[in-house]
C-alpha cells in the first residue's frame, strides 16, 4: 500500500459526461501529480500541483482541470467526455516540489461508452 | 528533449534465468532514474532509483541497476527469476536541479516468466 488513496476505482460514463476523480495523497507529501495511462500513449504526465498551486502542466486537454486543496487531496475533472479519454488515470504524491520520488495511487480506470 | 528509452515492449525468460530489462535515457543535465513495476490491475510501485550517489543501486524483491553515464544507460537486472516477477516495467527520468520536471516515463516492457 503506497499511502495515495484514489476514488473511484472504476468509473463508466457517456460521452459528452462530466466526471471527477479524487486522490488522497500520503501523509505528509505536499506534491500531487495526475497522469494517464492508455495503450497506445503510455504514461503521460497531466498536471502537478504542490501546496495547492499548479506546478507544471502537461499533456492535459483544455476540457480537463485539477485542483489541490487545503488539505491537500486533490480532484481531477474531465469534462466533454469522449471515447478516446478511457483510460486509466492515476494520482501520485512526493513529499518535495522536485520529483526526486512518487508514489503512486491505484488508479482509477475510467470508461467512456 | 529529455527521454527515456525502453528497448524491447515484450522481454520473456525462463524461471530462474538472468532477467535483463534495458532502459537508455537522453539528458544534457544529470538525471534521477527510477524503475516503476506495474502488476496487473495495480498502480505503479517503486523497485529502485538512482540519485546521484552509488551508481549501482539495488532495490526491492532482488532487483538492481547500474547508472552508466558513458552509455547514458540505467538497465535493470536481476540474477534469477521469479514467476511472481512477471510485471510491465518502467523506467523514469527526472531532473530535479534543472528545474522542476516531473517524473517522464518510457513506454514499459513486459516481462514474461515461463516455467
Amino acid at each position: 500500500d503506497s499511502g495515495v488513496t484514489q476514488t473511484p476505482k472504476h468509473l463508466i460514463t457517456a460521452t459528452g459526461q462530466r466526471v471527477t476523480l479524487r486522490c488522497s495523497p500520503r501523509s505528509g507529501d505536499l506534491s500531487v501529480y495526475w497522469y494517464q495511462q492508455s495503450l497506445d500513449q503510455g504514461l503521460q504526465f497531466l498536471i502537478q500541483y504542490y501546496n495547492g498551486e499548479e506546478r507544471a502542466k502537461g499533456n492535459i486537454l483544455e476540457r480537463f482541470s485539477a485542483q489541490q486543496f487545503p488539505d491537500l487531496h486533490s480532484e481531477l475533472n474531465l469534462s466533454s467526455l469522449e471515447l478516446g479519454d478511457s483510460a486509466l488515470y492515476f494520482c501520485a504524491s512526493s513529499v518535495r516540489r522536485e520529483n526526486t520520488e512518487a508514489f503512486f495511487g491505484q488508479g482509477t480506470r475510467l470508461t467512456v461508452v | 528533449a529529455q527521454s527515456v528509452t525502453q528497448l524491447g515492449s515484450h522481454v520473456s525468460v525462463s524461471e530462474g534465468a538472468l532477467v535483463l530489462l534495458r532502459c537508455n535515457y537522453s539528458s544534457s543535465v544529470p538525471p534521477y532514474l527510477f524503475w516503476y513495476v506495474q502488476y496487473p490491475n495495480q498502480g505503479l510501485q517503486l523497485l529502485l532509483k538512482y540519485t546521484s550517489a552509488a551508481t549501482l543501486v539495488k532495490g526491492i524483491n532482488g532487483f538492481e541497476a547500474e547508472f552508466k553515464k558513458s552509455e547514458t544507460s540505467f538497465h535493470l537486472t536481476k540474477p534469477s527469476a521469479h514467476m511472481s516477477d512477471a510485471a510491465e516495467y518502467f523506467c523514469a527520468v527526472s531532473f530535479p536541479n534543472s528545474g522542476n520536471t516531473p517524473l517522464v516515463f518510457g513506454k514499459g516492457t513486459r516481462l514474461s516468466v515461463i516455467a
